[in-house]
Protein backbone atom coordinates (compact mmCIF):
# COMPACT_ATOMS: atom_id res chain seq x y z
CA UNK A 1 0.00 0.00 0.00
CA UNK A 2 1.51 3.59 0.02
CA UNK A 3 0.06 6.52 1.15
CA UNK A 4 0.85 10.53 0.97
CA UNK A 5 0.76 13.06 4.05
CA UNK A 6 0.42 16.46 3.68
CA UNK A 7 0.39 17.51 7.93
CA UNK A 8 -0.31 21.07 6.75
CA UNK A 9 -4.31 22.36 5.73
CA UNK A 10 -2.90 26.04 5.19
CA UNK A 11 0.29 27.51 4.95
CA UNK A 12 0.63 31.44 5.24
CA UNK A 13 3.51 33.17 3.78
CA UNK A 14 4.23 36.76 3.02
CA UNK A 15 5.17 37.81 -0.58
CA UNK A 16 8.87 38.11 -1.45
CA UNK A 17 10.03 35.41 1.73
CA UNK A 18 10.66 31.37 1.24
CA UNK A 19 7.92 28.84 1.38
CA UNK A 20 8.04 25.23 2.17
CA UNK A 21 4.77 22.77 2.17
CA UNK A 22 5.85 19.71 3.43
CA UNK A 23 5.27 16.50 2.04
CA UNK A 24 6.04 12.44 3.49
CA UNK A 25 5.21 9.45 1.73
CA UNK A 26 5.32 5.47 2.54
CA UNK A 27 5.12 3.04 -0.29
CA UNK A 28 6.65 -0.29 -0.33
CA UNK A 29 9.04 -0.14 -2.75
CA UNK A 30 10.77 2.85 -4.40
CA UNK A 31 8.68 5.80 -5.27
CA UNK A 32 7.87 8.26 -7.72
CA UNK A 33 6.98 11.90 -6.62
CA UNK A 34 4.42 14.12 -8.02
CA UNK A 35 4.12 17.73 -7.16
CA UNK A 36 0.72 19.57 -8.72
CA UNK A 37 -1.48 22.53 -8.21
CA UNK A 38 -4.69 23.18 -8.52
CA UNK A 39 -6.10 26.83 -9.10
CA UNK A 40 -10.39 27.19 -7.93
CA UNK A 41 -12.70 25.45 -10.28
CA UNK A 42 -9.91 24.07 -11.77
CA UNK A 43 -8.18 20.66 -12.98
CA UNK A 44 -4.78 19.83 -11.54
CA UNK A 45 -1.13 21.04 -13.38
CA UNK A 46 1.66 19.90 -12.84
CA UNK A 47 4.62 21.34 -11.48
CA UNK A 48 7.23 18.75 -10.78
CA UNK A 49 8.22 14.95 -10.43
CA UNK A 50 11.33 13.28 -9.05
CA UNK A 51 11.47 10.01 -10.55
CA UNK A 52 16.15 9.09 -10.03
CA UNK A 53 18.67 10.97 -10.01
CA UNK A 54 19.40 13.99 -8.07
CA UNK A 55 17.21 14.57 -4.97
CA UNK A 56 16.89 17.97 -5.81
CA UNK A 57 14.15 18.95 -8.66
CA UNK A 58 13.12 21.78 -10.58
CA UNK A 59 10.07 22.49 -11.76
CA UNK A 60 7.64 25.25 -13.30
CA UNK A 61 7.41 28.72 -11.79
CA UNK A 62 10.26 28.32 -10.04
CA UNK A 63 9.01 26.10 -7.70
CA UNK A 64 11.82 23.15 -6.17
CA UNK A 65 11.45 19.95 -4.28
CA UNK A 66 14.03 17.80 -2.35
CA UNK A 67 13.73 14.00 -2.47
CA UNK A 68 14.98 12.68 0.84
CA UNK A 69 14.74 9.38 1.42
CA UNK A 70 15.80 8.64 4.80
CA UNK A 71 13.56 10.91 5.75
CA UNK A 72 10.88 9.86 3.27
CA UNK A 73 10.26 13.07 2.66
CA UNK A 74 9.53 15.68 -0.70
CA UNK A 75 9.09 18.90 0.33
CA UNK A 76 7.99 21.67 -1.86
CA UNK A 77 9.70 25.11 -1.77
CA UNK A 78 10.26 28.35 -3.47
CA UNK A 79 12.60 31.43 -2.53
CA UNK A 80 10.42 33.73 -2.95
CA UNK A 81 6.63 33.81 -3.01
CA UNK A 82 4.46 35.19 -4.91
CA UNK A 83 0.42 36.01 -4.34
CA UNK A 84 -0.08 34.06 -7.41
CA UNK A 85 1.09 30.95 -5.95
CA UNK A 86 -1.77 31.14 -3.76
CA UNK A 87 -3.76 27.61 -4.84
CA UNK A 88 -4.17 24.03 -3.62
CA UNK A 89 -1.35 21.88 -3.79
CA UNK A 90 -1.62 18.86 -3.75
CA UNK A 91 1.31 16.01 -3.08
CA UNK A 92 1.16 12.11 -4.64
CA UNK A 93 3.13 9.60 -5.34
CA UNK A 94 3.03 6.06 -7.29
CA UNK A 95 5.36 2.91 -6.55
CA UNK A 96 7.64 2.47 -8.87
CA UNK A 97 7.90 -1.31 -8.35
CA UNK A 98 4.22 -1.55 -9.68
CA UNK A 99 3.36 -1.58 -13.83
CA UNK A 100 2.73 0.84 -16.34
CA UNK A 101 -0.25 3.08 -15.72
CA UNK A 102 -0.30 2.37 -12.00
CA UNK A 103 -2.36 4.82 -9.90
CA UNK A 104 -1.44 8.10 -7.98
CA UNK A 105 -1.63 7.71 -4.31
CA UNK A 106 -2.55 11.82 -3.21
CA UNK A 107 -2.37 13.85 -0.21
CA UNK A 108 -5.02 15.85 1.31
CA UNK A 109 -3.70 19.00 -0.03
CA UNK A 110 -2.76 22.09 1.71
CA UNK A 111 -3.84 25.64 0.52
CA UNK A 112 -1.15 28.16 0.26
CA UNK A 113 -2.12 31.81 0.91
CA UNK A 114 0.57 34.42 0.04
CA UNK A 115 -0.04 37.83 1.45
CA UNK A 116 1.57 41.29 0.76
CA UNK B 1 2.80 19.73 -24.71
CA UNK B 2 0.61 16.87 -23.06
CA UNK B 3 -3.06 18.85 -22.69
CA UNK B 4 -5.64 17.42 -21.66
CA UNK B 5 -9.12 19.00 -22.61
CA UNK B 6 -12.84 18.14 -20.80
CA UNK B 7 -16.39 18.61 -22.13
CA UNK B 8 -18.44 20.34 -20.51
CA UNK B 9 -16.62 22.58 -17.83
CA UNK B 10 -19.71 22.65 -16.13
CA UNK B 11 -23.20 20.48 -16.90
CA UNK B 12 -26.46 21.13 -14.68
CA UNK B 13 -28.83 18.25 -15.34
CA UNK B 14 -32.19 16.67 -13.30
CA UNK B 15 -32.48 14.30 -11.27
CA UNK B 16 -32.68 10.65 -13.37
CA UNK B 17 -31.31 11.94 -16.36
CA UNK B 18 -27.83 10.93 -17.76
CA UNK B 19 -24.67 12.98 -18.37
CA UNK B 20 -21.88 12.32 -20.82
CA UNK B 21 -18.50 14.04 -19.76
CA UNK B 22 -15.47 13.74 -22.40
CA UNK B 23 -11.94 13.84 -21.74
CA UNK B 24 -9.56 14.28 -24.53
CA UNK B 25 -5.86 14.06 -25.15
CA UNK B 26 -5.30 16.76 -27.34
CA UNK B 27 -1.24 16.49 -27.97
CA UNK B 28 -0.47 13.10 -27.52
CA UNK B 29 -1.79 9.37 -27.64
CA UNK B 30 -3.30 8.03 -24.18
CA UNK B 31 -3.28 4.40 -23.69
CA UNK B 32 -4.42 5.23 -19.85
CA UNK B 33 -6.57 7.93 -18.63
CA UNK B 34 -8.21 7.71 -15.42
CA UNK B 35 -11.14 9.64 -13.95
CA UNK B 36 -11.18 11.19 -10.36
CA UNK B 37 -13.94 12.34 -8.55
CA UNK B 38 -13.61 15.23 -6.03
CA UNK B 39 -15.62 16.57 -2.62
CA UNK B 40 -15.20 20.37 -1.84
CA UNK B 41 -11.87 21.20 0.06
CA UNK B 42 -10.68 17.31 -0.12
CA UNK B 43 -8.74 15.33 -2.24
CA UNK B 44 -8.86 13.34 -5.39
CA UNK B 45 -10.85 10.00 -5.36
CA UNK B 46 -9.40 8.22 -8.19
CA UNK B 47 -12.78 6.32 -9.73
CA UNK B 48 -11.66 4.22 -12.57
CA UNK B 49 -8.61 3.52 -14.45
CA UNK B 50 -9.29 3.55 -18.37
CA UNK B 51 -7.12 1.93 -21.07
CA UNK B 52 -7.86 1.84 -24.45
CA UNK B 53 -9.33 -0.98 -26.14
CA UNK B 54 -10.40 -2.57 -22.78
CA UNK B 55 -13.14 -2.08 -20.09
CA UNK B 56 -12.00 0.03 -17.25
CA UNK B 57 -10.87 -1.05 -13.95
CA UNK B 58 -12.91 0.58 -11.33
CA UNK B 59 -12.03 1.15 -7.70
CA UNK B 60 -13.43 -0.14 -4.58
CA UNK B 61 -16.71 0.90 -3.96
CA UNK B 62 -17.17 2.74 -7.42
CA UNK B 63 -20.85 1.23 -9.25
CA UNK B 64 -19.89 -0.01 -12.36
CA UNK B 65 -23.38 0.43 -13.82
CA UNK B 66 -23.55 3.89 -12.58
CA UNK B 67 -20.64 5.40 -14.27
CA UNK B 68 -19.99 4.21 -17.44
CA UNK B 69 -16.55 4.61 -18.86
CA UNK B 70 -15.61 4.07 -22.36
CA UNK B 71 -12.27 4.66 -23.74
CA UNK B 72 -13.21 4.51 -27.65
CA UNK B 73 -9.64 5.72 -28.85
CA UNK B 74 -5.90 6.28 -28.02
CA UNK B 75 -7.25 10.03 -27.59
CA UNK B 76 -10.39 9.88 -26.16
CA UNK B 77 -12.31 8.77 -23.20
CA UNK B 78 -16.04 9.66 -21.86
CA UNK B 79 -17.53 9.39 -18.43
CA UNK B 80 -21.21 8.86 -17.98
CA UNK B 81 -23.09 9.51 -15.48
CA UNK B 82 -26.35 6.84 -15.50
CA UNK B 83 -29.54 8.08 -13.60
CA UNK B 84 -27.88 10.92 -11.89
CA UNK B 85 -28.85 11.82 -8.61
CA UNK B 86 -27.80 14.79 -6.29
CA UNK B 87 -25.12 13.17 -4.55
CA UNK B 88 -23.77 12.54 -7.48
CA UNK B 89 -23.04 16.48 -7.78
CA UNK B 90 -19.27 16.82 -7.86
CA UNK B 91 -16.18 17.91 -9.57
CA UNK B 92 -15.13 14.91 -11.79
CA UNK B 93 -11.36 15.46 -12.98
CA UNK B 94 -9.70 12.85 -15.47
CA UNK B 95 -6.39 12.34 -16.77
CA UNK B 96 -4.09 10.83 -19.10
CA UNK B 97 -0.50 9.34 -19.28
CA UNK B 98 1.78 9.48 -22.08
CA UNK B 99 1.87 6.04 -23.66
CA UNK B 100 5.29 4.23 -22.93
CA UNK B 101 7.70 3.68 -19.46
CA UNK B 102 7.28 3.73 -16.28
CA UNK B 103 7.97 7.33 -15.56
CA UNK B 104 4.40 8.57 -17.41
CA UNK B 105 3.47 11.53 -15.49
CA UNK B 106 -0.48 12.05 -15.35
CA UNK B 107 -1.57 15.03 -17.33
CA UNK B 108 -4.86 16.43 -16.01
CA UNK B 109 -7.98 17.75 -17.66
CA UNK B 110 -9.30 20.95 -16.35
CA UNK B 111 -12.64 19.12 -14.62
CA UNK B 112 -16.31 19.20 -15.35
CA UNK B 113 -18.69 20.65 -12.13
CA UNK B 114 -21.63 18.48 -12.52
CA UNK B 115 -24.79 19.83 -10.26
CA UNK B 116 -27.90 17.42 -10.25
CA UNK B 117 -31.21 19.32 -9.44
Amino acid sequence: AQSVAQPEDQVNVAEGNPLTVKCTYSVSGNPYLFWYVQYPNRGLQFLLKYITGDNLVKGSYGFEAEFNKSQTSFHLKKPSALVSDSALYFCAVRDRSTGTASKLTFGTGTRLQVTL
Amino acid sequence: GAVVSQHPSRVICKSGTSVKIECRSLDFQATTMFWYRQFPKQSLMLMATSNEGSKATYEQGVEKDKFLINHASLTLSTLTVTSAHPEDSSFYICSATVAGGLQETQYFGPGTRLLVL
